[in-house]
């Protein structure tokens, strides 16, 4: 069946960077998009980015565009994404979904990254 | 980035109706087709509409959505309590280049 599995989360510092991995299994990865949706603790959902299937488009919300870069391996069935220059504010449970490059359907179960000294 | 406006929260009994209401602008709703999340406490999110009122395989019919103009809203009837959750609004923002979520509305089961 369709599996997303997140990881790379943990506990960093302010300003350092980190990656975040999304592994992919039981479907044909590079057919789909694949996005990136954040939740900051008791908060709601943030969309962060989308790649879309062939890597050729990559779109990021204003408040990570120049510090997140995602990309992606078709070989591999695995993205990721890049986050340089931490803040507090990243602090958040980040998912990764599959869809089509405007719709995040099916998702992974989430990887929590802390930011604090 | 922008988001868009839901209710905070809604309740109804067992077996009533609940409407959640979603309102954005031109640039999402107005141009682009909206979906809906549900999530419950702990869990990932997991789509219940798409392409304004389609209901993905699995979702019960008791879950429909409509949108019109630069707003949306999703009615729950049959109300259940396992219908207990936030759920989400959601769209493509062409201004911005990105998909924008609803604030969320917290479904309460009496």
């Amino acid at each position: 069946q369709v599996q997303l599995v997140e990881s790379g989360g943990g506990v960093v510092q302010p300003g350092r960077s980190l990656r975040l991995s999304c592994a992919a299994s039981g479907f044909t990865f590079r057919n789909y998009a694949m996005h990136w949706v954040r939740q900051a603790p008791g908060k709601g959902l943030e969309w962060v980015a989308v790649i879309t299937n062939d890597g050729s488009g990559k779109y990021y919300a204003d408040s990570v565009r120049g510090r997140f870069a995602i990309s992606r391996d078709n070989s591999k069935n695995t993205r990721y994404v890049q986050r340089n220059s931490l803040s507090p504010e990243d602090t958040a449970v980040y998912f990764c979904a599959r869809g089509t490059a405007m719709l995040p359907e099916y998702w992974g179960q989430g990887t929590l990254v802390t930011v604090a000294s | 980035q922008s988001m868009l406006t839901q209710s905070p929260s809604a309740s109804g009994t067992p077996g009533q109706r609940v409407t959640v209401s979603c309102s954005g602008s031109s640039s999402n709703i107005g141009r682009n087709t909206v979906n809906w999340y549900l999530q419950l406490p702990g869990t990932a999110p997991k789509l219940l509409i798409y392409n304004n009122n389609l209901r993905p395989s699995g979702v019960p019919d008791r879950f429909s959505g409509s949108r019109s103009g630069t707003s949306a809203s999703l009615a729950i009837s049959g109300l259940q309590s396992e219908d207990e959750a936030d759920y989400y609004c959601a769209a493509w923002d062409d201004t911005l280049n990105g998909y924008v979520f609803g604030t969320g509305t917290k479904v309460t089961v009496l």
